[in-house]
């Protein structure tokens, strides 16, 4: 039951361009949403959070956007770097689910061109 | 200097085999995990413990057992690997659960 989604395996953009990744979830109760980031052969480092009570974050090139009511969160990242190039993880936690564990989407990979 | 370790990175074994693999964090959080990323590179929790108290044991079968003898420990022992027990397994940690976690750079596991 999965229950953090990200329906786009992958993505191409062009450096300099805007990327923006999807995400939607289907839990109500989740209160807390991340991305990570992830090279190759490393593990998945944190990049920006959310809190439900916000609809917006922003952190230098990288903002994540909530929309609660559709149940939808999105990370725009602008400009573009090739160094953005790796698979881009939504997570989500809510109080008391399953311990307050993260549950990950599946993954998108951003590939940016020069 | 590593925040979350885990050893080994590569371990290719037979089926039938028991292994373990250690994961050591310097952060001084309270709670740990493992995550499990399969072929579908879905990443799924498996166990999390806090203050070497077990909190979270999802759908993972018993021969799977979770063993933290302090804070900063957390070792995944498997018995009679399974092929479907191949896989890259993630430790992580977090100050409390619900916040953000601090992953270990994986152990790939082969079982062939």
């Amino acid at each position: 039951d999965q229950q953090v989604k990200q329906n786009s395996p992958s993505l191409s953009v062009q450096e300099g361009r805007i990327s923006i990744l999807n995400c939607d979830y289907t839990n109500s109760m989740f209160d807390y949403f991340l991305w990570y980031k992830k090279y190759p052969a490393e593990g998945p480092t944190f990049l920006i959070s959310i809190s439900s009570i916000k609809d917006k974050n922003e952190d230098g090139r990288f903002t994540v956007f909530l929309n609660k009511s559709a149940k939808h969160l999105s990370l725009h990242i602008v400009p573009s770097q090739p160094g953005d190039s790796a698979v881009y993880f939504c997570a989500a936690s809510a109080p008391g689910h399953s311990g307050y564990a993260l549950n990950f989407g599946k993954g998108t990979s951003l590939l940016v061109t020069p | 200097d590593t925040a979350v370790s885990q050893t080994p990175k590569y371990l290719v074994t037979q089926m039938g085999n028991d292994k373990s693999i250690k994961c050591e964090q310097n952060l001084g959080h309270d709670t740990m995990y493992w995550y499990k990323q399969d072929s579908k590179k879905f990443l799924k929790i498996m166990f999390s413990y806090n203050n070497k108290e077990l909190i979270i044991n999802e759908t993972v079968p018993n021969r799977f057992s979770p063993k933290s003898p302090d804070k900063a420990h957390l070792n995944l022992h498997i018995n009679s690997l399974e092929l479907g027990d191949s896989a890259v397994y993630f430790c992580a940690s977090s100050p409390r659960g619900g916040e953000k976690l601090f992953f270990g750079s994986g152990t790939q596991l082969s079982v062939l």
